[in-house]
């Protein structure tokens, strides 16, 4: 069945780091692709997303890029800030069914 | 109301007691979908109501697990007959179609069973 891994956390950076959290995935077809943020008590958010492959999606100086051929989206972010600490969980959604099958998620953690 | 609100935000019961968590989607959203994320889990998909479609209920753990929701808007999720692997945080979320677009995620009900 359709599955998402994603790298083991917590990842610690300190702040103006680069950031990478690799996430790859088993789908069958097409699926749509997400990476959703969970920050301390708070619930969660969409980041960004991209739904067809070689899409980028970005926000918040977060990217991550679609990529079919190796079956990956991984997140990275060029400088990353303390107020980015959270859980970052990767998702995707297949096209028979409409469910969102995450990742394990991946404590990131940015020290000043 | 701008986003999807989630009823109660925590609830302690006693194992063999029936609960029941309530949704409220965003305000002309016909998908909704309830998830549950655990320690030992992760998040798990429950199940997917859209439209007047029968529901996605694939996701269900066991027959202890039901939802409903009436008239294409509140959605109520009930366990009976709690037991302690039942804890966790029940999340409900909400999308315009369900099919490719984004969902909306709830704050969640921290649920623990003694």
């Amino acid at each position: 069945g359709d599955s998402v891994t994603q790298m083991e956390g917590p990842v610690t950076l300190s702040e103006e780091a680069f950031l990478t959290i690799n996430c790859t995935y088993t789908a069958t077809g097409y699926p749509s692709l997400f990476w959703y943020v969970q920050y301390p008590g708070e619930g969660l958010q969409l980041l960004l997303k991209a739904t067809k492959a070689d899409d980028k999606g970005s926000n918040k100086g977060f990217e991550a890029t679609y990529r079919k051929e190796t079956t990956s989206f991984h997140l990275e972010k060029g400088s990353v800030q303390v107020s980015d600490s959270a859980v970052y969980f990767c998702a995707l959604e297949g096209g028979a069914t409409n469910k969102l099958i995450f990742g394990t998620g991946t404590l990131l953690a940015v020290q000043p | 109301g701008a986003g999807v609100s989630q009823s109660p935000s925590n609830k302690v019961t006693e194992k063999g007691k029936d609960v029941e968590l309530r949704c409220d989607p965003i305000s002309g959203h016909t998908a909704l979908y309830w998830y549950r994320q655990s320690l030992g889990q992760g998040l798990e998909f429950l199940i997917y109501f859209q439209g007047n479609s029968a529901p996605d209920k694939s996701g269900l753990p066991s027959d202890r697990f039901s939802a409903e929701r009436t008239g294409g808007s509140v959605s109520t999720l009930t366990i009976q007959r709690t037991q302690q692997e039942d804890s966790a945080v029940y999340l409900c979320a909400s999308g315009e179609t369900g099919s490719r677009e984004t969902q909306y995620f709830g704050p969640g009900t921290r649920l623990l069973v003694l």
